[in-house]
C-alpha cells in the first residue's frame, strides 16, 4: 500500500459527460502529480500541484482541469469526454524536493463509451 | 520531454542478475536519479534513488557513473515478479521540482 488513495477505481461514462477523479496523497506530502496512461502507452504528465498552488502543466487538454484543496486532496475534472479520453489516470504524491521518492496510487480506469 | 534515455526492452533469465541502463547526459548538479517500475495493471512503484554514490535497498542496487551521466539499476536475482516496465527519471533536489516526467521506460521480460 503506497498510502496514496484514488477513487473511484473504475468509471464508465458516455461521451460528452463530465467526471471527477479524486486523489488523497500520503500523509504529509504536499505535492500531487496527475498522469494519463492510455492503453500500452507511457505515463503522460498532466499537472502538478503543491500545497494548493499549480506548479507545472504538461500535456493537459483545456477540457481537463484540476485543483488541490486545503486538506491537500486533489481532484481532476474531465469534461466533454471523448472516446480517446479512455485511459488509466494516476496520481502521485511526494515531499516537494526530488531528494525524496514519489508514491503512486493504483489509478482510476476511465472508460468512455 | 524526458531527460533520460533507456533501451525499449530487455530480457533476462530467472534468478540471474539484470542490469538496466539509463543515460542522462544533461543531468544537473542538483538532480537526483530515480527509478520506478510499473507491473502490469498496477500503478508505478518506487524502486530506488540516488545522487552521487551507489545505493542499495531491499529491492535493488543503483550504480551511478562517476560523471553522473549514466546509471544502472541492478536486480541481483530476477524473478518472474520483476517483469515490468522500469522508468529512470531525474528529479531536482532543490525546490524547483515542478514536474516529474517519464519516458517510455524499459520493458523487462523475465524468462523462467
Amino acid at each position: 500500500d503506497s498510502g496514496v488513495t484514488q477513487t473511484p477505481k473504475h468509471l464508465i461514462t458516455a461521451t460528452g459527460q463530465r467526471v471527477t477523479l479524486r486523489c488523497s496523497p500520503r500523509s504529509g506530502d504536499l505535492s500531487v502529480y496527475w498522469y494519463q496512461q492510455s492503453l500500452d502507452q507511457g505515463l503522460q504528465f498532466l499537472i502538478h500541484y503543491y500545497n494548493g498552488e499549480e506548479r507545472a502543466k504538461g500535456n493537459i487538454l483545456e477540457r481537463f482541469s484540476a485543483q488541490q484543496f486545503p486538506d491537500l486532496h486533489s481532484e481532476l475534472n474531465l469534461s466533454s469526454l471523448e472516446l480517446g479520453d479512455s485511459a488509466l489516470y494516476f496520481c502521485a504524491s511526494s515531499v516537494e524536493t526530488g531528494a525524496n521518492e514519489a508514491f503512486f496510487g493504483q489509478g482510476t480506469r476511465l472508460t468512455v463509451v | 520531454d524526458a531527460k533520460t534515455t533507456q533501451p525499449n526492452s530487455m530480457e533476462s533469465n530467472e534468478e540471474e542478475p539484470v542490469h538496466l541502463p539509463c543515460n542522462h547526459s544533461t543531468i544537473s548538479g542538483t538532480d537526483y536519479i530515480h527509478w520506478y517500475r510499473q507491473l502490469p495493471s498496477q500503478g508505478p512503484e518506487y524502486v530506488i534513488h540516488g545522487l552521487t554514490s551507489n545505493v542499495n535497498n531491499r529491492m535493488a542496487s543503483l550504480a551511478i557513473a562517476e560523471d553522473r551521466k549514466s546509471s544502472t539499476l541492478i536486480l541481483h536475482r530476477a524473478t518472474l515478479r520483476d517483469a515490468a516496465v522500469y522508468y529512470c527519471i531525474l528529479r531536482d533536489g532543490g525546490y524547483n521540482n515542478n514536474d516529474m516526467r517519464f519516458g517510455a521506460g524499459t520493458r523487462l521480460t523475465v524468462k523462467p
